[in-house]
């Protein structure tokens, strides 16, 4: 199993510029969450899935999309992205009511 | 809202220290859970414990224990006997939709670091 991946591992976009993270997992998990994380602030979730076909915003949704075509697969989107989404983004997947597997983690540079 | 202190930015302390992290949550719901997660300096997250409100019983597991105390409304950390691998930072965390959906709230971390 390998558990949770997240693709790309790093990535250096201009301000404007649109990309897409990848998240899948081999868990058959219902639940997906995708998490940012920035120095002294933890982890905030941005958008989380409760099941293929399903989203719904976190805390800090704004500038992201995402989608959940497929129950391993969950895509978090920058349309247009912005020096302030420079961040490390987790994605995390989880069966009900238990404990969230992280993948290793998307280094995302804005400039 | 859900919300998650961890007042404790950073501790340093020598090998072979007991060390406590705290943790101290406010929550709405009777019924909820509690995580802590490691994230060591290679960066990925690590699942260290689990515990639901409807059990109090202390946990240890190896040099790990863990003190839930509803009452106070904390959830702290004791490593025992610390050595350099622990050094981390280590996050408390409470699901912010009760026990549905798992939706978690962290602290702001706590960096420990052992020095030999």
């Amino acid at each position: 199993n390998a558990g949770v991946t997240q693709t790309p591992k790093f990535r250096v976009l201009k301000t404007g510029q649109s990309m897409t993270l990848l998240c899948a997992q081999d868990m058959n998990h219902e639940y997906m969450y995708w998490y940012r994380q920035d120095p002294g602030m933890g982890l905030r979730l941005i958008h989380y899935s409760v099941g293929e076909g399903t989203t719904a915003k976190g805390e800090v949704p704004d500038g992201y999309n995402v989608s959940r075509l497929k129950k391993q697969n969950f895509l978090l989107g920058l349309e247009s992205a912005a020096p302030s989404q420079t961040s490390v983004y987790f994605c995390a997947s989880s069966p009900y009511y238990n404990e969230q597997f992280f993948g290793p983690g998307t280094r995302l540079t804005v400039l | 809202a859900q919300k998650v202190t961890q007042a404790q930015t950073e501790i340093s302390v020598v090998e072979k220290e007991d060390v406590t992290l705290d943790c101290v949550y406010e929550t709405r719901d009777t019924t909820y859970y509690l995580f802590w997660y490691k994230q060591p300096p290679s960066g990925e997250l690590v699942f260290l414990i689990r515990r639901n409100s409807f059990d109090e019983q202390n946990e240890i597991s190896g040099r790990y224990s863990w003190n839930f105390q509803k009452s106070t409304s904390s959830f702290n950390f004791t490593i025992t006997a610390s050595q350099v691998v622990d050094s981390a930072v280590y996050f408390c965390a409470h699901p912010s939709g009760g026990t549905s959906y798992g939706k978690l709230t962290f602290g702001q971390g706590t960096i420990l670091t052992v020095h030999p």
